[in-house]
């Protein structure tokens, strides 16, 4: 079974405060996938790492592969309110192949 | 690019009716869809993988008489919650993959079922 963990489940931090998130696994993936889902809302689509090692930045937000591409990473700086929300790690062994979930990540920054 | 439409956004319906959910990949062509069921708070539970022109393949414990799914088309799969029960209320995501390689999945809003 090709599971994924991802810690913490829960977290509410201030405004202002920086945060990280943890996706493991005993599994290499060919690809990882971070999502972020607002309620009512399907995930929508942050980013995709493929390469061991590989960082990519979006504005705020930094994801990174582990060497082994077992585990990923995702750490926001500075959370603002609007960084509310599910975060999904996910990943994939292959294209067109099912996806792998971490059990997502609740974070709330509050104001 | 990668839009993924759902159909309807909810819909309310009598214990023992079925009810169609339509996903719609709108600007590309998706060999593969993914039915996802939802729980408030919770992750993600794979319910199916929908391959154009063939069978679906269901997960385990999912019952395929009663989630029917069809995917006729490169754009188009529909799941078909049949004879409906209250405990099948719940928030249903499709997902559909372009052709980039690198499996990435596109989510469409999600359709929030809801059985009286």
């Amino acid at each position: 079974t090709q599971l994924l963990e991802q810690s913490p489940q829960f977290l509410s931090i201030q405004e202002g405060e920086n945060l990280t998130v943890y996706c493991n696994s005993s599994s290499v993936f060919s690809s990882l996938q971070w999502y972020r889902q607002e309620p009512g809302e399907g995930p929508v689509l942050l980013v995709t790492v493929v390469t061991g090692g590989e960082v990519k930045k979006l504005k705020r937000l930094t994801f990174q592969f582990g060497d082994a591409r077992k585990d990923s990473s995702l750490h926001i700086t500075a959370a603002q309110p609007g960084d509310t929300g599910l975060y999904l790690c996910a990943g994939a062994r292959g294209s067109g192949s099912r996806l792998t979930f971490g059990e997502g990540t609740q974070l709330t920054v509050n104001p | 690019g990668a839009v993924v439409s759902q159909h309807p956004s909810w819909v309310i319906c009598k214990s023992g009716t079925s009810v169609k959910i339509e996903c719609r990949s709108l600007d590309f062509q998706a060999t593969t869809m993914f039915w996802y069921r939802q729980f408030p708070k919770q992750s993600l539970m794979l319910m199916a993988t929908s391959n154009e022109g063939s069978k679906a393949t269901y997960e385990q414990g999912v019952e395929k008489d009663k989630f029917l799914i069809n995917h006729a088309s490169l754009t188009l799969s529909t799941l078909t919650v049949t004879s409906a029960h209250p405990e099948d209320s719940s928030f249903y995501i499709c997902s559909a993959t372009g052709t980039s390689g690198s499996g990435e999945q596109y989510f469409g809003p999600g359709t929030r079922l809801t059985v009286t």
